[in-house]
C-alpha cells in the first residue's frame, strides 16, 4: 500500500499570498495527481505529473520522484481558490488518496 | 478536455429502497471506471474498479451484493444501492479513464444520497 502524506491539513492565507501544499509517498509510482474539490462537492483534476514541473495559469504542480514528494503551488492566491486540494498517487488502476488540505483565502 | 457526469446530482430515498446512479463519459471511451464514496470531512474511499464489459473489482469490505456496479458500454457505468439504510447516505463519485491508453482520470461532480 502506498501510503500518502499531505501538509498542511488546513491553511489560510491573504488574498495574494503565495501558497505551497505538500504530498508524499512511500512507494514509486506511475503518476502523481492533483484533484481540487470545491465546497459543493465535485471534483476537478489539476494536474496529473510523472516527471518534473506543470503550469496551469496560476497553479504549478512539482515532483520530485526520488524524494518521492510533491507540491502544488498557488500564485496570487484568490478567495475563488478556496477548496481542499488532495493529493493521489497512482500505479496502474490503483489510487491511493491523501487527506486533503482545506484552503482558505480571505479577501 | 474530457467531461465525466453523473446523474441524478442528488437523491432522496426512503430506507429499503434500491437507488441507480449514472456516470457517463461524454467525450471519450472510458475502458475503466472507478467509484468512489466520501463521507463528510473525509477523503474519498475507492469502493470499486469496472472495466467495460467485466465484472467490478470491489475494494475489501465493500459489499458487492448491495452496491451493483455494471459498466456495460465504454460510456456508462451504474451503480445501484440495493435496499438503502442510513448508513449508506454519502456523497458517491465516480472517475473514469481511457486505460491503458491515459493515465488522465476525470471526475464526475457526485451524487449525494441521503436515505431516511
Amino acid at each position: 500500500k502506498n501510503e500518502v502524506e499531505q501538509s498542511p491539513q488546513n491553511l489560510t492565507a491573504q488574498e495574494g499570498e503565495f501558497i505551497t501544499i505538500n504530498c508524499s509517498y512511500s512507494v514509486g509510482i506511475s503518476a502523481l495527481h492533483w484533484l481540487q474539490q470545491h465546497p459543493g462537492g465535485g471534483i476537478v483534476s489539476l494536474f496529473m505529473l510523472s516527471s518534473g514541473k506543470k503550469k496551469h495559469g496560476r497553479l504549478i504542480a512539482t515532483i520530485n520522484i526520488q524524494e518521492k514528494h510533491s507540491s502544488l503551488h498557488i500564485t496570487a492566491s484568490h478567495p475563488r481558490d478556496s477548496a481542499v486540494y488532495i493529493c493521489a498517487s497512482n500505479t496502474g488502476n490503483q489510487f491511493y488518496f491523501g487527506t486533503g488540505t482545506s484552503l482558505t483565502v480571505i479577501p | 478536455g474530457a467531461v465525466v457526469s453523473q446523474h441524478p446530482s442528488w437523491v432522496i430515498c426512503k430506507s429499503g429502497t434500491s437507488v441507480k446512479i449514472e456516470c457517463r463519459s461524454l467525450d471519450f471511451q472510458a475502458t475503466t471506471m472507478f467509484w468512489y464514496r466520501q463521507f463528510p470531512k473525509q477523503s474519498l474511499m475507492l469502493m470499486a474498479t469496472s472495466n467495460e464489459g467485466s465484472k467490478a473489482t470491489y475494494e475489501q469490505g465493500v459489499e458487492k451484493d448491495k452496491f451493483l456496479i455494471n459498466h456495460a458500454s465504454l460510456t456508462l457505468s451504474t451503480l445501484t444501492v440495493t435496499s438503502a439504510h442510513p448508513e449508506d447516505s454519502s456523497f458517491y463519485i465516480c472517475s473514469a479513464r481511457d486505460w491503458p491508453i491515459s493515465y488522465e482520470q476525470y471526475f464526475g461532480p457526485g451524487t449525494r444520497l441521503t436515505v431516511t
